[in-house]
Parts: structure tokens; C-alpha cells; sequence
């Protein structure tokens, strides 16, 4: 399995910054940093992935430590619709393929 | 992103029967398609791995001839749940990805399956 560590839970309010950690001491040099999320009673949804350079998209960002053992998943201004559960994943290319799902972190948004 | 469609978004069924839930990638190739069961308030479990024309790869403790998947086609794949009892209860989703390339998973919507 691909081991990652995030919070259980985190809270902000609308329209601030949030930054969602996650740990995964045991990432090898081809290793992909996948994150998912999910809203109730829906399958998940692809927010974004990387290797070692921060990447960007229409949804977030993603900051890669340098050593590639921490990740944070940045939603620049969060909104209502943004609460959900946030995976975090690793990518092995020794798992072909299939990606093994954590706890995640349940975000919580405040009017 | 990618469109992957399943269906029926939720079905009941009886004790004893079989439901088949399908899964679309309606607009990429999925070489590989995957199956997950979730209960409430716990995480993804994955259960197989059908690539398209092989048999399915099934996880550890995951029974095979109780959950029968079949990925006939690039574009479709399907899950039977055979024999049906109320512990089968559970939200059943389905991924698709194109290996071929560097992307990402891609989900269906889910399946609520509820057996009485």
C-alpha cells in the first residue's frame, strides 16, 4: 500500500486560503503525488498530481517539499463547495496503476 | 477532466439475486479500470483490477467468484455481484485511467447498493 499521513480533519472559512498536508516519508524517485477528493455519496474527483515541481491547475496547487516527502494541497480562496474529504495518494509504478485510498482530511468551510 | 459514467446511480435487489453495475470512460481509452467498495464513513477499498480482455486481478480477501468483473471493451467495464446478501450492502465505485499516459484516475459517480 502507499503509505501517506494526513490530518483527520481541518476547518477554514470561505473565501480564505487553505493548505492541506500530507506526509509520505516512504516516497521512491518515481513515485507520483495524487490528490482526490470526494463530497457525499459521490465517487471521487481528481484535483491534481505531480512529481517533484509544484504544479498548478484550475482547481489548486500543489507545493512538493523538496526532498518529496511532504506535500501540501493549496486552495487559494475556499468556498462552500469545496468541503469534502481530500486524499492524498502516492502512485507507485510497482502497484500498475492502482491507487490505495488513506483516511483523507474531512474539510470542513464556514460561511 | 475525463468522463467515467456508472450505472445505476442506486439499486435494491433481493436476498439471493445477482446485480450488475457498469462502468463508461466516455471519452478516453481506459486501458485499466479498477473497483471499489466503500462503507459509510470509511475510506475507498479497493477490490479488482480488469484490464481490458484479461481476467481480473482481485485484492487480498476480496472473493472472486462473488464479485465477477468483466472489461469486455477500452470503454467498458462491469461488476456482477452474484448471489447477493444484506452484508453486500455498500457504495460501489468504479476508475478508470489510460496508463498509457501520466494522468490521473478518473471516478464514476458510484453505485448504492442495498440489499434486503
Amino acid at each position: 500500500d502507499a503509505k501517506t499521513t494526513q490530518p483527520n480533519s481541518m476547518e477554514s472559512n470561505e473565501e480564505e486560503p487553505v493548505h492541506l498536508p500530507c506526509n509520505h516519508s516512504t516516497i521512491s524517485g518515481t513515485d507520483y503525488i495524487h490528490w482526490y477528493r470526494q463530497l457525499p455519496s459521490q465517487g471521487p474527483e481528481y484535483v491534481i498530481h505531480g512529481l517533484t515541481s509544484n504544479v498548478n491547475n484550475r482547481m489548486a496547487s500543489l507545493a512538493i517539499a523538496e526532498d518529496r516527502k511532504s506535500s501540501t494541497l493549496i486552495l487559494h480562496r475556499a468556498t462552500l463547495r469545496d468541503a469534502a474529504v481530500y486524499y492524498c495518494i502516492l502512485d507507485r509504478g510497482s502497484t500498475l496503476g492502482r491507487l490505495y485510498f488513506g483516511r483523507g482530511t474531512q474539510l470542513t468551510v464556514w460561511p | 477532466g475525463a468522463v467515467v459514467s456508472q450505472h445505476p446511480s442506486w439499486v435494491i435487489c433481493k436476498s439471493g439475486t445477482s446485480v450488475k453495475i457498469e462502468c463508461r470512460s466516455l471519452d478516453f481509452q481506459a486501458t485499466t479500470m479498477f473497483w471499489y467498495r466503500q462503507f459509510p464513513k470509511q475510506s475507498l477499498m479497493l477490490m479488482a483490477t480488469s484490464n481490458e480482455g484479461s481476467k481480473a486481478t482481485y485484492e487480498q480477501g476480496v472473493e472472486k467468484d462473488k464479485f465477477l468483473i468483466n472489461h469486455a471493451s477500452l470503454t467498458l467495464s462491469t461488476l456482477t455481484v452474484t448471489s447477493a446478501h444484506p452484508e453486500d450492502s455498500s457504495f460501489y465505485i468504479c476508475s478508470a485511467r489510460d496508463l498509457q499516459g501520466v494522468v490521473g484516475a478518473f471516478f464514476g459517480q458510484g453505485t448504492r447498493l442495498t440489499v434486503v
